[in-house]
């Protein structure tokens, strides 16, 4: 069946780490994946986009990485401050689709 | 990017009745799109909604609980028909704006007592 895994537990770092949120997919052939930040009571804002060619994207703090070998992206944060504390949501696209699929999600929190 | 509002952005409903929320975007878009996240769990894509066309309905969803309207580029409502306590739940509408890139609403979140 198919399956977008992201790390279930919280993630707890301290302000100025660099945070690491994991996204896994099975029996997927994505044509590009996506994060997303959601905060409670809102909807999810868009982040990056990586297509499956694609090795790395940078965006300011943020840098994601898609390995379709592994069948996973990686999305960091670097020096992450208490305002990047929210659930981040890896989602994907497929070449049959253009649904987005999404995981559950990843709660991150920033401690000062 | 498109900005999107949904009313109501809250409500409690008695089961049996129906609810309609409306998504408005305040740019012209193709492709605006109807999903569901329940508590603990993924957004879910209900339908996908077209202007001048029907609906696409995805898996497990059919048209008679969740009938959707497109009447213009920038709006769509949603009904959840016959509502039962399992459609509490927070119902988001998103657009497509630009390359792939998809743009959500605040979300209306339903209870069904």
């Amino acid at each position: 069946s198919q399956k977008i895994e992201q790390n279930s537990e919280a993630l707890n770092i301290q302000e100025g780490k660099t945070a690491t949120l994991t996204c896994n997919y099975t029996n997927y052939s994505p044509a590009y994946l996506q994060w997303y930040r959601q905060d409670p009571g809102r909807g999810p804002v868009f982040l990056l986009l990586i297509r499956e060619n694609e090795k790395e994207k940078r965006k300011e703090r943020l840098k994601v990485t898609f390995d379709t070998t592994l069948k996973q992206s990686l999305f960091h944060i670097t020096a992450s401050q208490p305002a990047d504390s929210a659930t981040y949501l890896c989602a994907l696209v497929t070449h049959s689709g253009y649904a987005l699929n999404f995981g559950k999600g990843t709660s991150l929190l920033v401690t000062p | 990017s498109a900005v999107i509002s949904q009313k109501p952005s809250r409500d409690i409903c008695q089961r049996g009745t129906s609810l309609t929320i409306q998504c408005q975007v305040d740019s012209q878009v193709t492709m605006m799109f109807w999903y569901r996240q329940q508590p603990g769990q993924s957004l879910t894509l209900i339908a996908t909604a077209n202007q001048g066309s029907e609906a696409t309905y995805e898996s497990g969803f059919v048209i008679d609980k969740f009938p959707i309207s497109r009447p213009n580029l920038t709006f769509s409502t949603l009904t959840v028909s016959n509502m039962s306590p399992e459609d509490s739940s927070i119902y988001l509408c998103s657009a497509e704006e630009g390359e792939e890139t998809q743009y959500f609403g605040p979300g209306t979140r339903l209870l069904v007592l």
